[in-house]
């Protein structure tokens, strides 16, 4: 069973610009979340995806939105990039959002310059 | 304000050492506590879980003390190896469904 793929992997972006990554679930898994995790801060959560609606939301700016496709694969996007958006972010795929059964993908790293 | 604070921020155990880490909740509502390793390059992977109706859970070398009274649990990993060597999130959320609120992470090494 293929797991949780995000892409692209590594990304490097100018302050201003905007940036969406993408997120491909386990097969069935229909609960999608994305977190940012930095040095300082930890992981954060950013938002979750279930069935294409917006479940839950983090206190992060509305720079930073997403939405969810009918396959339940997932983008995120970050407009109007700052240096302190450069973080790893994460995805994560669940069967209905339950922790128990969440798996987070590699992580796309992003770089804002 | 930070719900989940770990501690230490990093630790460095002997090869076949017990390793401890601590973690302490705000939040009387949560009720799933999960512990994550995550290695580099890779994303966070659980690892064990508790839930608060037991104090203790234990899973080969992998135990999660759980203090309901105190608001804190920790992992303990018994004769620690080179391959533990990760970074570790201590993690919360209410009912199990909800965002969960991590830890700031401790970073492991074992040496030999």
């Amino acid at each position: 069973k293929a797991g949780v793929t995000q892409t692209p992997r590594y990304l490097i972006k100018t302050r201003g610009q905007q940036v969406t990554l993408s997120c491909s679930p386990i097969s069935g898994h229909r609960s999608v979340s994305w977190y940012q995790q930095t040095p300082g801060q930890g992981l954060q959560f950013l938002f979750e995806y279930f069935s294409e609606t917006q479940r839950n939301k983090g206190n992060f700016p509305g720079r930073f939105s997403g939405r969810q496709f009918s396959n339940s694969r997932s983008e995120m996007n970050v407009s109007t990039l700052e240096l302190g958006d450069s973080a790893l972010y994460l995805c994560a795929s669940s069967l209905f959002g339950r922790q128990e059964t969440q798996y987070f993908g590699p992580g796309t790293r992003l770089l804002v310059l | 304000q930070q719900q989940v604070k770990q501690s230490p921020q990093s630790l460095i155990v002997q090869k076949g050492g017990i390793s401890i880490i601590n973690c302490a909740y705000e939040n009387t509502a949560f009720d799933y506590f999960p512990w994550y390793q995550q290695f580099p390059g890779k994303g966070p992977a659980l690892l064990i879980a508790i839930r608060p109706d037991v104090s203790e859970k234990k899973e080969g070398r992998f135990t999660i003390s759980f203090n309901k009274s105190a608001k804190q649990f920790s992992l303990h990993i018994m004769d620690s190896q080179p391959g533990d060597s990760a970074t570790y999130f201590c993690a919360a959320s209410v009912a199990g469904n909800t965002p969960l609120v991590f830890g700031k992470g401790t970073r492991l090494s074992v040496i030999a």
